[in-house]
């Protein structure tokens, strides 16, 4: 299966800055799935990224909060902007291939 | 509308029994469903996957089964094992590149 690298694997942020986190495939995948686990929740699918197009966001999710980027078929970014503790949550990257689905790491974000 | 449920939010379980947990899902587009679990502060682990054309798949400790008719999966661990506690999500997907849909999570206590 495809083997993904996730960064940071944390990070705790000040309010009202930004953060980037990227995932790196060893493989071309087609797709690109980025979701967001709050506390106690389950994941929550915040955006999906196709290569060469503009990602496609869920209900509650929008682009100024949320930008995505998908340069090429083996990495993808995505930013946390403007960031309030509401924000902390662990953020997860799964990409659809060849063989499979394959999780990043995760990210675990604390705003203060 | 919750496509996939996990009606158990907890399940407590003695150390060498077994412990089952399960799984109900709303759309018939859904074929492919997998298991992972999640330790407290850390990123989500995939467990064990199973497509629609089966109806079992087993992986050493973990087995999964799928009754297409009842919309119903179920993850059985034998023998459980106290590093089995953890939150443990179910989540399925129709094919075709399309995301995964998780439930809300059970959380399997293995008393020793």
């Amino acid at each position: 299966s495809a083997v993904i690298s996730q960064k940071p694997s944390r990070d705790i942020c000040q309010r009202g800055t930004s953060l980037t986190i990227q995932c790196q495939v060893d493989s071309q995948v087609t797709m690109m799935f980025w979701y967001r686990q709050q506390p106690g929740q389950s994941l929550t699918l915040i955006a999906t990224a196709n290569q060469g197009s503009e990602a496609t966001y869920e209900s509650g999710f929008v682009i100024d909060k949320f930008p995505i980027s998908r340069p090429n078929l083996t990495f993808s970014t995505l930013t946390v902007s403007n960031m309030s503790p509401e924000d902390s949550s662990i953020y997860l990257c799964i990409t659809d291939g060849t063989y499979g689905y394959t999780f990043g790491s995760g990210t675990r974000l604390t705003v203060v | 509308d919750q496509q996939v449920k996990q009606n158990s939010p907890s399940l407590s379980v003695q150390e060498g029994r077994i412990s089952i947990l399960n799984c109900d899902y709303t759309n018939s587009m859904f074929d492919y469903f997998l298991w992972y679990k999640k330790y407290p502060a850390e990123g989500p682990t995939f467990l064990i996957s199973i497509s629609s054309i089966k109806d079992k798949n087993e992986d050493g400790r973990f087995t999964v089964f799928l009754n297409k008719s009842a919309k119903h999966l179920s993850l059985h661990i034998v023998p459980s094992q106290p590093g089995d506690s953890a939150v443990y999500f179910c989540a399925a997907s129709a094919s075709g590149n399309t995301p995964l849909v998780f439930g809300k999570g059970t959380r399997l206590s293995v008393i020793a």
